[in-house]
């Protein structure tokens, strides 16, 4: 069974750019979380999707959105990008919603803002 | 102020030696999981624990759940090198709405 993809992996932007990142989860796994991590603030949960509805959402400005398509894919923005939006950004994807099943995590999207 | 707060934050032994890494929360929690991350990957869960007092083992890692289901400790028998990688708690509580939170982890380096 194919893990959990994310494109791109690595990804350099300018301030004031936007940003799609895109999460393929693992065949059958219906719910996908994003994370944003940083060696200050480690691992911050930015949102959960589950059956194209977002089911929970992290303390993060509406600069930050996401959505999931019916194949269960699922994408991320950002838009108006900071300096502090440089992070390594994590999907993960579980057959029920997160906090019922275990999670499993792709190996990350780098975003870098120049 | 972190939910999960995760100590040491950093950790260098050599090969060989026992470790503990601790994850504590004011908060109890109906669940809490392990995970080590690697560089350029993501996290990988190691386990689960459920029940207060809970106690799990892996090959050389011993996963302990507090009484009270507010607090783990994860225990390393003779480490080894291939043990390093960052090291991370991750619980459930029902006041955060049943997101997974997690702890800020533990960077382990094992020296041969």
């Amino acid at each position: 069974k194919a893990g959990v993809t994310q494109t791109p992996r690595y990804l350099i932007k300018t301030r004031g750019q936007q940003v799609t990142l895109s999460c393929s989860p693992i065949s059958g796994h219906r719910s996908v979380s994003w994370y944003q991590q940083t060696p200050g603030q480690g691992l911050q949960f930015l949102f959960e999707y589950f059956s194209e509805t977002q089911r929970n959402k992290g303390n993060f400005p509406g600069r930050f959105s996401g959505r999931q398509f019916s194949n269960s894919r699922s994408e991320m923005n950002v838009s108006t990008l900071e300096l502090g939006d440089s992070a390594l950004y994590l999907c993960a994807s579980s057959p029920d919603p997160s906090g019922l099943s275990e999670q499993f995590f792709g190996p990350g999207t780098r975003l870098t803002v120049l | 102020t972190q939910l999960l707060e995760q100590s040491p934050q950093f950790l260098s032994i050599q090969e060989g030696e026992n470790l503990t890494v601790y994850c504590n929360s004011s908060s109890v929690f109906s669940s809490l999981q392990w995970y080590r991350q690697e560089p350029g990957e993501g996290p990988v869960l190691l386990v689960t624990v459920v029940t207060g007092g809970e106690v799990k083992k892996l090959k050389r890692l011993t996963f302990q759940f507090g009484d009270a289901r507010k607090d783990s400790s994860l225990h390393i028998t003779a480490a080894q090198p291939g043990d390093t990688g960052l090291y991370l708690c991750a619980g459930v509580t029902n006041n955060q709405g049943g997101k997974l939170i997690f702890g800020q982890g533990t960077e382990l380096s094992v020296k041969p």
